[in-house]
């Protein structure tokens, strides 16, 4: 099944303790995308990549990491979380950037920092 | 920079009633346009899309699209909805020129009661 998968789903922890939220797609897809979801916010970009080895800051990329090894893998790193990152997380990919730009989701992360 | 508006915050309705949610965005060039939706606890799905061509766009379950350039609109419409349809419901919005970033309203959320 086509799919993007997110791990955890749920994580609760604390100020300062380094985190990594993975995110994996088996539709060979190039694009890969993170959002996070406020209320009131809608859904804001916080990195991009358009292929393995290529990524490029959206709007909130402040406190946040990501690497891109493998296509198919595009883990999100907090080094040091604080509570404003308290947040609903999505993953998203895509075959590329461009006209086609319909992206999957993944089911999401809750995270809750303390 | 490109923006894209939700006026409607919180839509409540009874089935069978029609909806149209708005949608506006803040960018002069050629633009792509999408609906996407997010039942309760799942992750975001494609509605439909508009890329270019008639500018009424059917997409699933019933829902349908109109994009009227010279408002610089893209509203979404049912003509009956059902309790089913209660979600969030986001406009998305990227350049022609620039389709790595998506840029996501701030959402709709729509209850339908029976």
């Amino acid at each position: 099944e086509a799919q993007v998968t997110q791990n955890p789903r749920y994580l609760i922890t604390v100020t300062g303790k380094k985190l990594t939220v993975t995110c994996s797609q088996n539709m060979n897809h190039e694009y890969m995308s993170w959002y996070r979801q406020d209320p009131g916010l809608g859904l804001r970009q916080i990195y991009y990549s358009m292929n393995v080895e290529v990524t490029d800051k959206g709007d909130v990329p402040e406190g946040y990491k990501v690497s891109r090894k493998e296509k198919r893998n595009f883990p999100l790193i907090l080094e040091s979380p604080s509570p404003n990152q308290t947040s609903l997380y999505f993953c998203a990919s895509s075959f590329a950037a461009g006209r086609d730009n319909e992206q999957f989701f993944g089911p999401g992360t809750r995270l809750t920092v303390l | 920079a490109q923006s894209v508006s939700q006026h409607n915050h919180h839509v409540i309705l009874s089935e069978a009633a029609s909806l149209e949610l708005g949608c506006n965005y803040s960018y002069g060039g050629t633009v792509n346009l999408f609906w996407y939706v997010q039942y309760p606890g799942q992750h975001l799905q494609l509605l439909l899309k508009y890329f270019s061509g008639d500018p009424l766009v059917k997409g699933i379950k019933g829902f349908e699209a109109e994009f009227i350039k010279s408002k610089f609109s893209f509203n979404l419409r049912k003509p009956s909805v059902q309790w089913s349809d209660t979600a969030e419901y986001f406009c998305a919005v990227n350049a022609a020129y620039n389709t790595d970033k998506l840029i996501f309203g701030t959402g709709t959320r729509l209850q339908v009661f029976p």
